[in-house]
């Protein structure tokens, strides 16, 4: 069965610097998501990716994220300057349609210290 | 008081048992609904999901039915097996984007 790939599963990285979070999404998905569970609390919703471009955002994804396809199979996460409260499961979706085939990856754990 | 984490609803049922997990949605204009179901450490993982046109969809052992007029989604389990275990969330998404907006979620404990 098809699946989201993401890595690393675990990221440490000290407060102010930069991460970047990788996704293989499923290969004929078109939509792109990145969500995110502080430990203990609900999935929120970060951002959407559609057609190289930002579809939707959340009041969450604010300067200090990124997106990014860069090439045909990777989608990628980056958080400029790492702040304590980014710490959390980040989760990366992809679908293929608007209606269908929201499948998650297993998530990047990443703690700031 | 400080907020430690989400506190989430229980339900503990016998291996053998049916579940029913609840959800209340609030948007009226969500079009497509999603079960999830997250074990420790791991990602969501698609159990059915349900288009605002119907009102009950079947898989292998699961059922959600979906009541628009009070915004009420359920999930049935049915022969609930220790494998069930997790914490099981409902997701929706509106009629204008495709941002999935998750429920609190709900503790299910089989006791064998």
């Amino acid at each position: 069965e098809p699946e989201v790939t993401q890595t690393p599963s675990h990221q440490v990285t000290q407060m102010g610097q930069e991460v970047i979070l990788r996704c293989v999404p499923i290969s004929n998905h078109l939509y792109f998501y990145w969500y995110r569970q502080i430990l203990g609390q609900k999935v929120e919703f970060l951002v959407s990716f559609y057609n190289n471009e930002i579809s939707e955002k959340s009041e969450i994804f604010d300067d200090q994220f990124s997106v990014e396809r860069p090439d045909g199979s990777n989608f990628t996460l980056k958080i400029r300057s790492t702040k304590l409260e980014d710490s959390a499961m980040y989760f990366c979706a992809s679908s293929g349609g608007q209606d269908y085939g929201y499948t998650f990856g297993s998530g990047t754990r990443l703690t700031v210290v | 008081g400080e907020s430690v984490g989400l506190h989430l609803p229980t339900l503990s049922v016998q291996e053998g048992d049916n579940s029913i997990i609840n959800c209340a949605y609030s948007n009226s204009a969500s079009d497509y609904f999603i079960w999830y179901k997250q074990e420790s450490g791991k990602g969501p993982q698609f159990i059915i999901d349900i288009r605002s046109n119907m009102d009950k969809r079947q898989g292998q052992r699961v059922t959600v039915l979906l009541n628009k007029t009070v915004k009420h989604l359920s999930l049935q389990i049915a022969a609930t097996q220790p494998g069930d275990s997790a914490v099981y969330f409902c997701a929706e998404k509106n009629n204008a984007g495709n941002m999935l907006t998750f429920g609190g979620g709900t503790r299910l404990m089989v006791k064998p």
